[in-house]
């Protein structure tokens, strides 16, 4: 089956503690994108890559790190959370940056 | 900067009516504009993407419309059911931008059996 998985699915972390959620999708996409979404902000973009070892920041990047080692997994790598990560994180991709995005299931961090 | 916007924010009909969303962006440089429904605390499902060419688009139910010179698009949902209450997005990336994609902030439909 063709998917965006996510893993974990919901954490609770403590401040400052590093971690990293992982992205993987099975449908050979060159394309993939972090996603946030917050109570009345909506869902806004953190980093994005193009392909291997191309990454860019998306419009909210402060405070995370990515990596595209290989095509199929784009983590996402908070070094020192602080609660004002708390939020619903999304993943997904797509056969480029211009066509039709799938997203992963979520994973609800929160940062006490 | 684009900005896209979705007016109502929330929306309430009875089973069966016919419904339209509404989406606007600012700036009509788009590549192509995606309709997404989202479920309380899941992700999102693509619905339709309407390629900046084309002028209408349509799966099952739904169909949706891009007026690029006007910065709008419409989401047409025929004979609404209970199953199709959700929230939906809409969102472009912009034509000299790939990668970004810029998301309205979503309508929250509620269809009442």
């Amino acid at each position: 089956e063709a998917q965006v998985t996510q893993n974990p699915r919901y954490l609770i972390t403590v401040t400052g503690k590093k971690l990293t959620v992982t992205c993987s999708q099975n449908m050979n996409h060159e394309y993939m994108s972090w996603y946030r979404q917050d109570p009345g902000l909506g869902l806004r973009q953190i980093y994005y890559s193009m392909n291997v070892e191309v990454t860019d920041k998306g419009d909210v990047p402060e405070g995370y790190k990515v990596s595209r080692k290989e095509k199929r997994n784009f983590p996402l790598i908070l070094e020192s959370p602080s609660p004002n990560q708390t939020s619903l994180y999304f993943c997904a991709s797509s056969v480029s940056g211009y066509n039709e995005q799938f997203f992963g299931p979520g994973t609800r961090l929160t940062v006490l | 900067k684009q900005e896209v916007t979705q007016i109502p924010a929330a929306l309430s009909v009875p089973e069966g009516e016919n419904l339209v969303l509404n989406c606007s962006f600012t700036d009509s440089a788009i590549y192509n504009l995606q309709w997404f429904r989202q479920d309380p605390g899941k992700g999102l499902t693509s619905l339709l993407l309407i390629q900046s060419s084309q002028r209408e688009q349509t799966s099952g139910r739904l169909n949706a419309s891009l007026d690029k010179s006007s910065g709008r698009s419409t989401l047409y949902i025929a004979a609404s059911q209970p199953g199709d209450s959700a929230t939906y997005l809409c969102a472009v990336p912009p034509w000299n931008q790939g990668g970004k994609l810029i998301f309205g902030q979503g309508t929250e439909l509620s269809v009442k059996p």
